[in-house]
């Protein structure tokens, strides 16, 4: 089974500071891998997903993760944190299952705060 | 357009109760999944609907929980005798098809379910 590992329970920064959150997989074939953020009392929204083609993936808000399959890692990075980024994060990976349809398994999340 | 919509979203019943959930999917979308997050923990998947039935049930935890989409749009999640460990929140997603690459899950903002 697939599985993703959120190395921080929590991670603080503050404004105008490097984000970094952390997220290693385990995988038994080329995985699809995604970050998502919930915003309190709001859905889950996708910030952006690596599907096997460019390592480097771009999202939405200046977020990017890089997909290190020799780290089984896909650490989630943006260069200067915004009060808006406030939120929790989490690392998703798509497990195929017997069906060959995709479910998501989720990371136990990371809260990422930002300080004035 | 209008996103998946879940409702209600708060619900507070007695332990043995019996409480219904239900969601709308986005219009159009024939991939609809309910996941589970408890507090503190990321979302953890229960069932899988492509259409009108039920394609992976395996997230189920036990035959207390059911859920339908009769008419491959609104699904209902019904959970019987309720216990105070079914307290979380229930997150419903949609998707245009289930596989790649345009199998992003689009999440509702969940039905809080408290069990007293």
């Amino acid at each position: 089974a697939q599985s993703v590992t959120q190395l921080d329970s929590h991670v603080s920064v503050s404004e105008g500071t490097p984000v970094l959150l952390r997220c290693n997989y385990s995988s038994s074939y080329s995985p699809s891998l995604f970050w998502y953020v919930q915003h309190p009392n709001k859905g889950l929204q996708l910030l952006l997903k690596y599907t096997s083609a460019a390592t480097l993936v771009k999202g939405i808000n200046g977020f990017e993760a890089e997909f290190k399959k020799s780290e089984t890692s896909f650490h989630l990075t943006k260069p200067s944190a915004h009060m808006s980024d406030a939120a929790e994060y989490f690392c998703v990976v798509s497990d195929l299952g017997d069906t060959g349809f995709q479910k998501l398994v989720f990371g136990t999340g990371t809260r990422l705060l930002v300080s004035p | 357009g209008a996103g998946v919509s879940q409702t209600p979203s708060n619900k507070v019943t007695e332990k043995g109760k019996y409480v219904e959930l239900r969601c709308d999917p986005i219009s159009g979308h024939t991939a609809l999944y309910w996941y589970r997050q408890s507090l503190g923990q990321g979302p953890e998947f229960l069932i899988y609907f492509q259409g009108t039935g039920a394609a992976d049930d395996s997230g189920l935890p036990n035959d207390r929980f059911f859920a339908v989409r009769p008419e491959g749009s609104v699904s209902t999640l019904k959970i019987q005798r309720t216990e105070r460990g079914d307290s979380a929140v229930y997150l419903c997603a949609s998707s245009p098809t289930p596989r790649p690459p345009y199998n992003e899950q689009f999440f509702g903002p969940g039905t809080r379910l408290t069990v007293l």
